[in-house]
């Protein structure tokens, strides 16, 4: 089964701070898609980046930049010089593409992790 | 401007009462999904429906029912035979059925228990 584990519950920065999350994930699929979604206190989440399993190169966009290393199964994100919009709820999530529901229909069901807050302070 | 619109913000229940959250969305997106979200825990899914007239159960389905009579509506009923109703809801679509689809998201419903 698939599973998502974001180990950092709540993480405190000062403004302009690197700060770095953690994603790691588990998956017997080769072929999936990962996920980064921010929930800002408004409660909507919103997408941040997609990966595939096969492209493993790294992203940057802007201040935010992406880690992806599938021999350690992991796919961190980190926000350089934090700022105090970037405070706000941050989501890893796994799609596998053969995951199968009852007809054996194979769907994009998304596994989330638990979340990271994160609060930066002025 | 396209998106999602859920409501109510908060919603309160009785004990034995059904409630229905309600979610439209104007993006043309032919799936729909349900999630559920309680505090420390990521979300969990509890309806999806990958086309108008047609919807299928996720991990957490029981206590809930869905209709999706029209591609843009997809409202979630919380029936009384769910114990443990109180979470925030979010409602999302995305284009397509697919396990690479991005998810576009509602402002989300904070349902309590009175």
């Amino acid at each position: 089964a698939q599973k998502v584990t974001q180990a950092q519950t709540e993480i405190s920065v000062v403004e302009k701070e690197d700060v770095t999350l953690d994603c790691v994930y588990e998956t017997r699929d080769t072929t999936y898609y990962l996920f980064w979604y921010k929930q800002p206190p408004s409660g909507e989440l919103v997408f941040l980046i997609r990966r595939n399993s096969f492209d493993e190169q790294n992203e940057i966009s802007g201040r935010y930049s992406w880690n992806f290393q599938k021999s350690t199964s992991s796919f961190n994100f980190t926000i350089t010089a934090s700022q105090v919009v970037d405070s706000a709820v941050y989501f890893c999530a796994l799609s596998e593409a053969t995951n199968l529901n009852a007809g054996g229909t194979s769907y994009g069901k998304l596994t989330f992790g638990q979340g990271t807050i994160l609060t930066v302070h002025p | 401007d396209g998106g999602i619109t859920q409501s109510p913000k908060y919603l309160f229940r009785k004990e034995g009462q059904n409630v229905t959250l309600s979610c439209e969305q104007n993006l043309n997106h032919d799936a729909m999904y349900w999630y559920r979200q309680d505090p420390g825990q990521g979300l969990r899914l509890i309806y999806y429906s990958q086309i108008v007239n047609d919807f299928q159960k996720g991990d957490i389905a029981e206590g809930y029912s869905v209709s999706r009579e029209k591609k843009e509506s997809f409202p979630l009923t919380v029936t009384s035979a769910q114990k443990n109703p109180t979470a925030f809801y979010l409602c999302a679509s995305s284009l397509y059925w697919g396990y690479d689809e991005k998810l576009f998201f509602g402002s989300g419903t904070q349902l309590s228990v009175l």
